[in-house]
């Protein structure tokens, strides 16, 4: 079973609608849960973080983590053409000095005018 | 534009060739880091380095090196390529050592092997 599980879609949504991208994972440790959106051909780009259970708002995204049920969520709302890219999502644990970030593949999300 | 430069952008080489790619951080950021993207594995952690001392590994494999200059820029080397080693290069930057979130990635390495 692989560390972090993620629904690689392809997505494809009408303009308006709401978007809930998703990842679950195995290990108990991680506290702090990432969301990256990648544009085709560019390097991934920090949307959210938080720190262990709980949501987090800013602006059109929120970002929601359930340790308890190892899933963390990633909801756009209003989704515009322009949010059309690759979400990726990010976990990590604090332990020790090893600070690696371990991904989702990501999801493909397109948003159609 | 996260601020971190990558170079080249694209490297086209042949099996068992070296290549080397090169990262400069944001300017303030001690933290480098390596990371391979891949259609079959996704985007993976490779290594870190913070103020020229290795931080951390990943999955990397021991034909690749990497390191810190003390102008902080980083370098990674990759030798005896197989068709495998085809991927996406990203380097990622942070001020601190801790930098599970803070982390800023340049427009990344498009290597091919052939």
């Amino acid at each position: 079973q692989k560390e972090v599980e993620q629904d690689p879609g392809p997505l494809s949504v009408p303009e308006g609608a709401i978007v809930s991208l998703n990842c679950t994972y195995s290990n108990s440790a991680f506290q702090y849960f990432m969301w990256y959106r990648q544009y085709s051909r560019k390097g991934p780009e920090l949307l959210m973080y938080t720190y262990s259970s709980g949501n987090k708002e800013d602006g059109r995204f929120t970002a929601q983590v359930d340790k308890s049920s190892k899933y963390i969520s990633l909801f756009i709302r209003d989704s515009q053409p322009s949010d059309s890219a690759t979400y990726l999502c990010a976990m990590s644990d604090s332990g020790g000095s090893n600070y690696k970030l371990t991904f989702g593949k990501g999801t493909l999300l397109t948003v159609n005018p | 534009d996260s601020g971190v430069t990558q170079t080249p952008k694209h490297l086209i080489t042949a099996t068992g060739q070296r290549v080397t790619l090169r990262c400069s951080p944001r300017s303030g950021d001690l933290s480098v880091y390596w990371y391979q993207q891949s259609l079959d594995q996704g985007l993976q952690f490779l290594i870190q380095y913070y103020n020229g001392e290795e931080r951390a590994k990943g999955n990397i494999l021991e034909r690749f090196s990497a390191q810190q200059f003390p102008d902080l820029h980083s370098e990674l080397n990759l030798s005896s390529l197989e068709l495998g080693d085809s991927a996406l290069y990203f380097c990622a930057s942070s001020v601190s050592p801790q930098g599970y979130y803070e982390q800023y990635f340049g427009p990344g390495t498009r290597l091919t092997v052939t």
